[in-house]
């Protein structure tokens, strides 16, 4: 089985400034990792994902993560937030291809001017 | 193209009524997921098509809740005589293939009264 906890359910941070978004997941298998976000009145929206090819995933609007399987982490990164970064964060776990994702609980973000 | 469309955005019913709710996937996506988010935590995995066929439905909570995708296309997810505790956000999900990235929909949002 598979799961993940999110460490943080709310992250304030202010412009400009780094954000971290903590994610510890467990599984049976290889995982498969991902974040979504979430903007109200929006869909899911996938960030990025971890496959098992390298470690150190890029992904969209300047967000990264870095799996560390010694840890069983997969914490999310970007440099400098924005504005428009504040929405819900969502780390995900599922066996590698497999179709049934594990959600976290989320972590809202919080962008101050 | 269009993204994943959910009808509606909105349901308010009583105790004890049927409801029926629809997801249009990505035209061409042959795998549809629905999902379901109580306030506060991370999407709930329902039930997942392959083409016209529930290839698995063990997230469903119990025998009120139903769902069918009768051309491979649309989906509806069908809940008899609901109760309070199934108030929350339906999401329903499409991918071009099992395994592939899913593209979320905004989501239905349910209040039982």
């Amino acid at each position: 089985a598979q799961s993940v906890t999110q460490l943080d359910s709310h992250v304030s941070v202010s412009e400009g400034t780094p954000v971290l978004l903590r994610c510890n997941y467990s599984s049976s298998y290889s995982p498969s990792l991902f974040w979504y976000v979430q903007h109200p009145n929006k869909g899911l929206q996938l960030l990025l994902k971890y496959t098992s090819a390298a470690t150190l995933v890029k992904g969209i609007n300047g967000f990264e993560a870095e799996f560390k399987k010694s840890e069983t982490s997969f914490h999310l990164t970007k440099p400098s937030a924005h504005m428009s970064d504040a929405a819900e964060y969502f780390c995900v776990v599922s066996a590698h291809n497999d179709y049934k994702l594990s959600f976290g609980a989320g972590t809202t973000v919080t962008v101050r001017a | 193209g269009a993204g994943v469309s959910q009808t509606p955005s909105n349901k308010v019913t009583e105790k004890g009524k049927y409801v029926e709710l629809r997801c249009d996937p990505i035209s061409g996506h042959t795998a549809l997921y629905w999902y379901r988010q109580s306030l506060g935590q991370g999407p709930e995995f329902l039930i997942y098509f392959q083409g016209t066929g529930a290839a698995d439905d063990s997230g469903l909570p119990n025998d009120r809740f139903f769902a069918v995708r009768p051309e491979g296309s649309v989906s509806t997810l069908k809940i008899q005589r609901t109760e309070r505790g199934d108030s929350a956000v339906y999401l329903c999900a499409s991918s071009r293939m099992t395994g592939n990235e899913q593209f979320f929909g905004p989501g239905t949002r349910l209040t039982v009264l």
